[in-house]
């Protein structure tokens, strides 16, 4: 496709685990980003990964990257109600320029006590 | 002030207004950026400049007139503009390199009446 596409919502509890998946658009995309957007706030970036990996973790924080597929996913570990925000991926696809970051729609992460 | 800083927080005009918004980045970056948040949408790259030259211009309307005096200084200077181009507008800024790892302003919340 030629859209980077995420879900729009996710519910998860307290302490659970949160996946949060995208699709990209471009397989010679170099580097693959996760931001976070609390509310009223800009973005944040929360985590990258280089596509020559397929995993990173980084604290709570796990990405997995499958080349083949075009699929990230951003796993939270021990999810907390601080972390109730919208997680958006980007990417820099190959014919945009070094420059151009494209995200997807966002998935906002709702966490329930 | 540190990181990146926009000015004014919330924005209501009407069609027939001219306003600008302002952005500034005390990161010592290289390149800056305009983004539009609109609900349920991808973000949109609306403009890029580096090293204070404009390298990007996404098809914007010319009612949007993006103006960077400095490497520090980013303004959107808008005129007639149009009630769908009401939006959350965000600033980014960058260090050249191949991450690009952007850090975002907290955005200018704009309606047009």
């Amino acid at each position: 496709g030629e859209d980077v596409e995420q879900s729009l919502f996710l519910s998860v509890r307290e302490g659970d685990s949160s996946v949060i998946n995208c699709t990209y658009t471009d397989s010679s995309s170099t580097y693959l980003y996760w931001y976070k957007q609390e509310p009223g706030a800009g973005l944040q970036l929360l985590t990258y990964i280089f596509s020559n990996m397929d995993m990173k973790q980084d604290q709570r924080l796990t990405v997995l990257l499958n080349k083949k597929d075009k699929h990230l996913s951003l796993r939270i570990a021990d999810t907390q109600t601080g972390d109730s925000a919208i997680y958006f991926c980007a990417e820099i696809p190959f014919t945009g320029g070094g420059n151009k970051l494209t995200f997807g729609t966002g998935t906002q992460l709702k966490v329930e006590l | 002030e540190t990181g990146v800083t926009q000015t004014p927080r919330h924005l209501v005009m009407g069609m027939t207004n001219k306003k600008s918004l302002k952005c500034e980045q005390h990161l010592g970056h290289n390149a800056m950026y305009w983004y539009k948040q609109s609900a349920k949408k991808p973000l949109e790259l609306m403009f890029v400049y580096s090293l204070e030259e404009r390298v990007e211009n996404n098809s914007v309307p010319s009612r949007f007139s993006p103006e960077c005096p400095n490497s520090s200084h980013l303004f959107l200077h808008l005129h007639t503009l149009q009630p769908e181009d009401s939006a959350l507008y965000l600033c980014a800024s960058s260090q050249g390199g191949s991450v690009n790892e952007q850090y975002f302003g907290p955005g200018t919340r704009l309606t047009v009446t």
